[in-house]
């Protein structure tokens, strides 16, 4: 059962252009939502986290906008880098001690220069 | 310098071999996890650790086994019993308690069956 559904799959945009990815979930006992960044041969890190009592986060040019009656949540880059050129997860936890993290399936994200 | 190291970067495995990824944290963080990345599904959590000599199976465990006899280690071995092992592992760690508990990731080890 996937408790996180991300989309699109992949994402091509032009330099200087908005990056959009949309997250869904399921369990309504989530209540952190992370999205991770990364590279080709690498872990991923941490980019933005986002918990459900606020409706947005904002970190320099990236943003979250949750919407937590739908149970949806998304990742907006703004003025989108060549260096912004990865694989984007979001993620979800919920209660508990353990917290381990429900991943999406990931979007690859392309920016042309 | 903290961090989360894992080891091998990459690990080639001959069939009903099986073979222990290393993973090691200095973060004193509590709980670790291992992770299989496959491509286009995302990360899939196989075992976590919240305490030293404790562990929880995750959404993929079979075929799969660990041990956490330090805090800041969290070995996986890839048994026989895994019929797939070809992927991305990795090993995360973060502290215990509270909400934004950031999970941090080593570099990963690619496996590969031969």
């Amino acid at each position: 059962q996937q408790q996180v559904k991300q989309s699109p799959q992949s994402l091509i945009v032009q330099k200087g252009g908005i990056s959009i990815i949309n997250c869904a979930y399921e369990n309504t006992a989530f209540d952190y939502f992370p999205w991770y960044q990364q590279f080709p041969g690498k872990g991923p890190a941490l980019l933005i986290a986002i918990r459900p009592d606020v409706s947005e986060k904002k970190e320099g040019r990236f943003t979250i906008s949750f919407n937590k009656s739908a149970k949806q949540f998304s990742l907006h880059i703004m003025d989108s880098q060549p260096g912004d050129s990865a694989t984007y997860f979001c993620a979800a936890s919920g209660r508990g001690s353990a917290r381990q993290l429900t991943f999406g399936s990931g979007t690859q994200l392309t920016v042309l220069p | 310098d903290g961090g989360i190291t894992q080891s091998p970067k990459y690990l080639f495995r001959k069939e009903g071999q099986n073979v222990t990824l290393s993973c090691e944290q200095n973060l004193n963080h509590d709980a670790m996890y291992w992770y299989r990345q496959d491509p286009g599904q995302g990360l899939r959590l196989i075992y976590y650790s919240q305490i030293v000599n404790d562990f929880q199976k995750g959404d993929i465990a079979e075929g799969y086994s660990v041990s956490r006899e330090k805090k800041e280690s969290f070995p996986l071995t890839v048994t026989s019993a895994q019929k797939n092992p070809t992927a991305f592992y990795l090993c995360a760690s973060s502290r215990t308690g509270g909400v934004n508990t950031e999970a941090f990731f080593g570099q990963g080890t690619r496996l590969t069956v031969v």
